[in-house]
């Protein structure tokens, strides 16, 4: 059974530019949410999506957003990349969600903007 | 929120000792896992444990959750075992979940 796969592995990009981020999750999984991860402020939880809606989203601003696809393929989009968004992005999929089934991460992408 | 706190913050064990991370959350919870970061990021699963006690291998995991916390077991430690260690929760059904600020393990030949 394959696992949850995200692409690209890394990226580099520039201020001001925008990026795309994939996660295709663990066949019959539902749910995937996405996390940043970041030296200073940890793991932190962006947004989770179950059957093409967003069902709850952190704090963060709204250049941050996602989508889910009707076979379950997730893509967060960041526009107007800060410096500040250097960070490591992973997404969990989970059967039902994380209140009541257990979460499988991806490898993650690591973005670093200069 | 919900509060997350894991303790230690670092520990360094000489290979073969045996140690104890403590996971405290401040409300109550439906979902805990444990993971291990990987030096390459990536989150291993370790125990899927909102209650109980669990075991695989040389790891094990308690989760008390009527006293709000959760402690992970490493005996006979490898230097494979190196790296950080998180606990992650999800409280009110929202699916929401908060990690703990993670415990970072080396452990030496």
């Amino acid at each position: 059974k394959a696992g949850v796969t995200q692409t690209p592995r890394y990226l580099i990009k520039t201020r001001g530019q925008q990026v795309t981020l994939s996660c295709s999750p663990i066949s019959g999984h539902r749910s995937v949410s996405w996390y940043q991860q970041t030296p200073g402020q940890g793991l932190q939880f962006l947004f989770e999506y179950f059957s093409e809606t967003q069902r709850n989203k952190g704090n963060f601003p709204g250049r941050f957003s996602g989508r889910q696809f009707s076979n379950s393929r997730s893509e967060m989009n960041v526009s107007t990349l800060e410096l500040g968004d250097s960070a490591l992005y992973l997404c969990a999929s989970s059967l039902y969600g994380q209140s009541n089934t257990e979460a499988f991460f991806g490898q993650g992408t690591r973005l670093t903007v200069v | 929120g919900i509060q997350v706190e894991q303790s230690p913050p670092d520990l360094i064990l000489q290979e073969g000792a045996n140690s104890t991370l403590r996971c405290n959350f401040s409300d109550s919870v439906n979902n805990l896992q444990w993971f291990h970061q990987n030096p390459w990021g990536q989150l291993i699963n370790l125990f899927y444990i909102p209650s109980g006690t669990k075991q695989n291998g040389r790891l094990s995991a308690t989760t008390v959750a009527t006293e709000r916390y959760s402690l992970l077991y490493i005996s006979s430690s490898q230097t494979t075992d190196s790296g950080v260690y998180f606990c992650a929760v999800e409280a009110g059904g929202y699916q929401k979940v908060t990690f703990g600020t993670g415990t970072k393990l080396q452990v030496i030949p």
